[in-house]
């Protein structure tokens, strides 16, 4: 099955700081990947998804692009602001569209 | 605009006791999944549908059992509640095949097995 290996966070950074998420998956055959993002107390949300080799999925000023040959989808934004402290899960998925979750980075914004 | 919600939010029940939480869609998607959330787990998944009556199980599926007798409504049911079942329990929809669109959350069901 899929199995997926996030960056172990906490991640703190300032405000207007350059984002790094790194998310690396295991997986047969090639599935779709996404971004999810999970705001205090909230359900996830889909925050940007890439379905086929180097397609770049992007929302909000978040970037990830698929990388085949290192089963990567890193999550990258140039300037992060308060308002993006939330918690990140990476999440491949195919078969039926079952998906596999990591276990989320927490990130912290401080201004 | 929420398509899909859940009920109810928030349940604290005693150990043994049944329990039944559901999820409503109202997009018409073919696909509904239960995940659970857990400290240090991430989300994993339980039972899934592909359609009316069709159901099948996920990573987690001991001690839980689903049914879907409309395409709207997705029922998850623990048998008899145990400790290790308290846990926030997300809903999920998708659309057409699944792999490509990912999923539509709702906002969770806080459940506390005491």
């Amino acid at each position: 099955g899929n199995s997926v290996t996030q960056m172990e966070g906490p991640v703190t950074l300032s405000e207007e700081a350059f984002l790094t998420i790194n998310c690396t998956y295991t997986a047969t055959g090639y599935p779709s990947l996404f971004w999810y993002v999970q705001y205090p107390g909230e359900g996830l949300q889909l925050l940007l998804k890439a379905t086929k080799a180097d397609d770049k999925g992007s929302n909000k000023g978040f970037e990830a692009t698929y990388r085949k040959e290192t089963t990567s989808f890193h999550l990258e934004k140039g300037s992060v602001q308060v308002s993006d402290s939330a918690v990140y899960f990476c999440a491949p998925s195919r078969d039926a569209g079952k998906s596999t979750f990591g276990d989320g980075t927490t990130l912290t914004v401080k201004p | 605009d929420a398509g899909i919600t859940q009920s109810p939010r928030h349940k604290v029940t005693e150990t043994g006791t049944p329990v039944t939480l559901r999820c409503h869609q109202t997009e018409n998607h073919r696909y509904m999944y239960w995940y659970r959330q857990d400290p240090g787990h991430g989300l994993r998944l339980i039972h899934y549908s592909y359609g009316v009556k069709d159901t099948d199980k996920g990573e987690v599926s001991d001690g839980y059992s689903v049914s879907r007798s409309k395409t709207e409504d997705f029922l998850l049911t623990l048998e008899s509640a145990t400790s290790s079942q308290t846990s926030v329990y997300f809903c999920a929809i998708t659309n057409g095949t699944g792999v490509s669109y990912g999923y539509t959350f709702g906002s969770g069901t806080r459940l506390t097995v005491v």
